[in-house]
């Protein structure tokens, strides 16, 4: 399975400001997702990260608020924008390594907004 | 409905028995089952792939019913290091093509 990196791998931030999430990986991977677990829940996809092309986001969540790049197959970030404290998550990156149907979590990043 | 339904305990066993979880998946068009473990304040780890003829690690056993949208993961001789929450996940095909949807989690405590 691919080695995977998440910076920061924590923060406390103020609201109304914005926070951008690295996600890392070892090796070239052809789909990458970013997900969010509120506490005490599970994780719910956020959104598709597409190299070279716009993430494909899920229900309920947009492109202003969590905008996402994807500038080659080993790096990706999130951006958490204009923060409140509803936002307050694990933000978790993972790849979809070529040839399986299976998917490998980063560290995640656990924010929190005051 | 929720897309995957899972019992969230928690289940509270000895070391030494077995145990079992169930989970129900609402979309039939679904093409990956996987069972998660996922420790506290970590990231969820895969524990294996579900696939129709059933299939087993070790200790742990896991069952696909396609008929009934059914998933089950059997846990023998429960040790200490099984204490984690337990992730029910399920694969989209076509046009959802690698997005997972996760149970909310089974918690599995052992216990001396």
């Amino acid at each position: 399975s691919a080695v995977i990196s998440q910076k920061p791998s924590r923060d406390i931030c103020q609201r109304g400001t914005s926070l951008t999430i690295q996600c890392q990986v070892d090796s070239q991977v052809t789909m990458m997702f970013w997900y969010r677990q509120q506490p005490g829940q599970s994780l719910t996809l956020i959104a598709t990260a597409n190299q070279g092309s716009e993430a494909t986001y899920e229900s309920g969540f947009v492109i202003d608020k969590f905008p996402i790049s994807r500038p080659n197959l080993t790096f990706s970030t999130l951006t958490v924008s204009n923060m409140s404290p509803e936002d307050s998550s694990i933000y978790l990156c993972s790849v979809e390594t070529q040839g399986t149907d299976t998917q490998y979590f980063g560290p995640g990043t656990r924010l929190t907004v005051l | 409905r929720k897309e995957v339904e899972q019992d969230p305990g928690p289940f509270n066993v000895p070391e030494g028995a077995t145990v079992a979880f169930n989970c129900t998946y609402s979309n039939s068009a679904s093409q990956s089952f996987f069972w998660y473990r996922q420790d506290c304040r970590k990231e969820p780890k895969l524990l294996m792939s579900v696939y129709s003829s059933g299939n087993e690690d070790g200790r742990f056993t896991a069952q696909l019913n396609r008929a009934s949208q059914y998933i089950s993961l059997l846990i023998r001789d429960s040790k200490l290091s099984d204490s984690a929450t337990y992730l029910c996940v399920v694969g989209s095909g076509g046009t959802s093509y690698g997005k997972l949807t996760f149970g909310q989690g089974t918690i599995l405590t052992v216990h001396p």
